[in-house]
């Protein structure tokens, strides 16, 4: 089955400086793979996601990047600020049959503290 | 994106009773699951809620101990039966599958069992 590992399990940065968080999975017919961000309190929000069919995605300050040879996707943040502290998993999932098609698995998560 | 909420938000039970969580969207979703997230960990689904047929257990999680409904497309509920202290955790229920694979997450109900 598949499995997701994810780098650093902390990050601690200055604000305005920039944040990356990488993950790893092992199957390779994954082809979804989408960021949460959870903060203390609260269910994990869907922030950005990328499909197989593209190497990299932006949303303002957020942009993910995926190397399917390598089977890898990384998170960027850049000017960072104190309101992105939070916990952020990363996910991978597969189009398959039956009720596996949309099941997602998860990182270990990676706790970011925006120093201000 | 789809709007879900849960209820209780919170709750603090006795060992040996059961406790029923309740999972609303506010739009139709193919699919609904339910996940365990113990304080600090990451996510792990207990199970996909089917609509008109039995949930589908992940490995480790069985019915008897966590029953499953799905009535509809929009409401879902999952009970914590005959508790303990290690059911002490965040419960949480995920919405999506309209388009691709994404999934909308509610608030969570946090667990206490005494």
């Amino acid at each position: 089955g598949e499995n997701v590992e994810q780098h650093p399990s902390t990050l601690s940065v200055q604000e305005g400086d920039s944040a990356v968080i990488k993950c790893t999975y092992s199957d390779s017919a994954s082809n979804y793979f989408p960021w949460y961000k959870q903060e203390l309190g609260k269910g994990p929000q869907l922030i950005i996601d990328i499909r197989s069919n593209v190497g990299e995605k932006k949303d303002q300050r957020i942009a993910v990047t995926l190397n399917k040879t390598a089977k890898h996707f990384s998170l960027h943040i850049t000017e960072t600020q104190p309101e992105d502290s939070a916990v952020y998993f990363c996910a991978a999932s597969r189009r398959g049959r039956g009720d596996s098609s949309y099941k997602l698995i998860f990182g270990s998560g990676t706790r970011l503290l925006v120093r201000p | 994106s789809a709007v879900i909420s849960q209820k209780p938000s919170r709750d603090i039970c006795q060992r040996g009773t059961s406790l029923t969580i309740q999972c609303q969207v506010d739009s139709q979703v193919t699919m609904m699951f339910w996940y365990r997230q113990q304080p600090g960990q990451s996510l792990t689904l207990i199970a996909t809620a089917n609509q008109g047929s039995e949930a589908t257990y992940e490995s480790g999680f069985v019915i008897d101990k966590f029953p499953i409904s799905r009535p509809n497309l929009t409401f879902s509920t999952l009970t914590v039966s005959n508790m303990s202290p290690e059911d002490s955790s965040i419960y949480l229920c995920s919405g999506g599958g309209n388009s691709y694979n994404e999934q909308f997450f509610g608030p969570g109900t946090r667990l206490t069992v005494l």
